[in-house]
């Protein structure tokens, strides 16, 4: 059970938006940069999201984040079917140093 | 081009030992953080260690005592060495490294080598 909480899964069609939260504690997504990967099948994790709301170079705007008090979240605007893969949400714990906590993951199906 | 190649996953016996090795091209691992991150069949991304640029390192509960990790700036990498394996450490194992240009996220990660516990 991760201290940040993701649900399990989550769907659309092309060309929809979705969104995909992260739920935390004041310890951990209250006072810390959220950070967003993408897992595609059969790939290595990939930095999707920085510092909460910021994409890496090569990131479509299609992808965005946010956060608001103890929860963060990963909006998908104009669903393509190479979206279709695990997301995971992560942060710090201040009750944990050096820590980095992952969310349990999110897998986006795009049907 | 900047690149993490992982190496040294196998099959072992529990209660057996591996070293695992995170080699860096375009990086300087000693000016990164380095982390290993682990996957296991069907689970999410769990962080089990990283080792700070100063040379702080932190681990996971789950593996603190029996996990080292260290580094080689002479060869530019990063080592975890794995004591006391049981079935639970079956996992993927990425190193990923973070630095403060993405506010420490892990910006590049290895293709991940696989270990797996089981007699």
């Amino acid at each position: 059970q991760s201290v940040l909480t993701q649900p399990p899964s989550a769907s659309g069609t092309p060309g929809q938006s979705i969104t995909i939260s992260c739920s935390g504690g004041s310890s951990n997504i209250g006072g810390s940069y959220v950070h967003w990967y993408q897992r595609l099948p059969g790939r290595a994790p990939k930095l999707l999201i920085y510092g909460t709301n910021q994409r890496p170079s090569g990131v479509p705007d299609r992808f965005s984040g946010s956060k608001s008090g103890t929860s963060a979240s990963l909006a998908i605007s104009g669903l393509r079917s190479e979206d279709e893969a695990d997301y995971y949400c992560a942060a710090w714990d201040d009750s944990l140093i050096g820590h980095v906590i992952f969310g349990g993951g999110t897998k986006l199906t795009v049907l | 081009e900047v690149q993490l190649v992982e190496s040294g996953g196998g099959l072992i016996q529990p209660g057996g030992s591996l070293r695992l090795s995170c080699a860096a091209s375009g990086l300087i691992v000693s000016t990164n953080y380095i982390n290993w991150v682990r996957q296991a069949p069907g689970k999410g991304l769990e962080w089990v260690s990283v080792i700070y640029t100063g040379g702080s390192i932190y681990y996971a509960d789950s593996v603190k005592g029996r996990f080292s990790i260290s580094r080689d700036n002479s060869m530019n990498t990063v080592y975890l060495q794995m004591n006391s394996l049981r079935a639970e450490d079956t996992a993927v194992y990425y190193c990923a490294s973070a630095s403060d240009f993405f506010y420490y996220a892990m910006g590049v990660w290895g293709q991940g080598t696989t270990v797996t516990v089981s007699s």
